[in-house]
């Protein structure tokens, strides 16, 4: 069935630093790759979101790879700010009517 | 504008009871979709609601139901409470029928069932 595993559970950073959390995807139909940032006491908020036909974007200090192929998605954060401390989740989605949620990954980053 | 809005934030509720969730989308959306979040987990599908019509179910019983009204707010029900049925209710609305174009969330409804 369809399944979104997410590394590292947690991670933590010094202020400045990169981070990187890693997907991989069972549903060979997937072509939408979103990410979300949820804070604490709020709802999952979009940060930057990928389609199948392209193997990269950039949106400032984040990006988002996708390797078809292999069935894994990559979350790059550069120049990390303590305002960045959060729960990241990838998803896909198929072009149906729903999205399949990774199990998350606490990001800290400290001073 | 107003984002999307969900009541109660925080309900408590006993085992066996209904309980009854509500959300209203951005303004000009017309597709709502819930979500089960347990507590260190990513969010869970449960329905999408689409022009007031169901346009998909995900693997929870029938213990779980929604509806979806003119206005395009929508309800989520849950009878017979589980103590297992805690966690946080998620609302995404979207402008279309589908996830691919962007969700937007709402903070959702903490239920503790007791």
């Amino acid at each position: 069935g369809e399944n979104v595993e997410q590394h590292p559970s947690t991670l933590s950073v010094q202020e400045g630093d990169s981070a990187v959390i890693k997907c991989t995807y069972s549903d060979s139909a997937s072509n939408y790759f979103p990410w979300y940032k949820q804070e604490l006491g709020k709802g999952p908020q979009l940060i930057i979101d990928i389609r199948s036909n392209v193997g990269e974007k950039k949106d400032q200090r984040i990006a988002v790879t996708l390797n078809k192929t292999a069935k894994h998605f990559s979350l790059h954060i550069t120049e990390t700010q303590p305002e960045d401390s959060a729960v990241y989740f990838c998803a896909n989605g198929g072009g149906g009517n729903k999205l399949t949620f990774g199990t998350g990954t606490q990001l800290k980053v400290e001073l | 504008d107003a984002g999307v809005t969900q009541s109660p934030t925080h309900l408590i509720k006993t085992r066996g009871q209904h309980v009854t969730l509500r959300c209203s989308p951005i303004s000009g959306h017309k597709s709502v979709s819930w979500y089960q979040q347990v507590l260190g987990q990513g969010p869970q599908f449960i329905f999408q609601y689409y022009e007031k019509e169901e346009r998909g179910r995900g693997n929870f019983p029938d213990r779980f139901s929604a509806r979806q009204f003119p206005n395009y707010s929508s309800e989520l029900n849950v009878n017979a409470l589980l103590l297992g049925d805690s966690a946080l209710y998620l609302c995404a609305s979207s402008l279309t029928g589908g996830p691919n174009y962007g969700y937007t969330f709402g903070s959702g409804t903490r239920l503790t069932v007791v």
